[in-house]
């Protein structure tokens, strides 16, 4: 199977430390999207690259989350000082957009963080 | 404001009994509109992309369809896997996506 996998699948933590959260996109696709989903709601956009361009980041995303794509593969999502709030699952997506064509995004199976 | 709303929250649906679940959108610069289907703990699964009006696609016993305002996800017939959170989501002109909240849907045998 060559779709997105996302290590590790859970993780659980204490408040105040650090986390750190690896995506391994489909091998072709350029695009890497991160979302935060909580219980009952959908899937919210965190940030995204393009190759290893860091392209867009939401104004709600905390100075505590920073997000790497080194060489346009894999990608990194770091939390630092933990908070209780953060206790999320974190997916990644990845896509293909041909020129000018909609971004169909392929998620990961997603990190579910749980900060005690 | 940019809003993606589904509706209902949550539909119980006996087996073969067909429906439909809405999601309605207030954007501007729609590029395309998604439907996910996600399973408990899991990520979503993509079904459909949609880009204009009037379009409508298959997939089994599933039909999206898309007017100016709104998308409906049509179910034929269902059955008990296809018990799942339906999720619809928008991507506008500036590449920003936005999701609803989803539909909780269980068929019950």
């Amino acid at each position: 199977d060559t779709g997105v996998s996302q290590n590790p699948r859970h993780k659980i933590t204490k408040r105040g430390q650090n986390v750190t959260f690896r995506c391994d996109p489909i091998s072709e696709h350029n695009r890497l999207y991160w979302y935060r989903q909580t219980l009952g709601q959908g899937p919210e956009f965190l940030t995204y690259f393009q190759n290893e361009a860091q392209l867009e980041k939401s104004r709600l995303l905390s100075d505590r989350f920073s997000a790497e794509r080194p060489k346009g593969s894999f990608s990194t999502l770091e939390i630092q000082r933990t908070e209780q709030g953060d206790s999320a699952m974190y997916l990644c997506a990845s896509s293909y957009p041909w020129r000018g064509a909609t971004d169909t995004q392929y998620f990961g199976p997603g990190t579910r963080l749980t900060v005690l | 404001e940019d809003q993606v709303t589904q509706s209902p929250e949550a539909l119980r649906l006996q087996e073969g009994e067909s429906s439909s679940l809405n999601c309605s959108y207030t954007v501007s610069g729609l590029r395309g509109l998604f439907w996910y289907r996600q399973d408990p703990g899991k990520g979503p699964e993509f079904l459909f992309t949609l880009y204009s009006a009037g379009e409508e696609k298959e997939k089994e016993r599933l039909k999206a369809t898309l007017t100016k305002k709104e998308s409906f996800l049509h179910i034929t017939a269902p059955k008990p896997e296809d018990s799942a959170t339906y999720l619809c989501a928008v991507q506008l002109s500036g590449n920003q996506f936005y999701f609803g909240t989803g539909t909780s849907l269980t068929v019950i045998p």
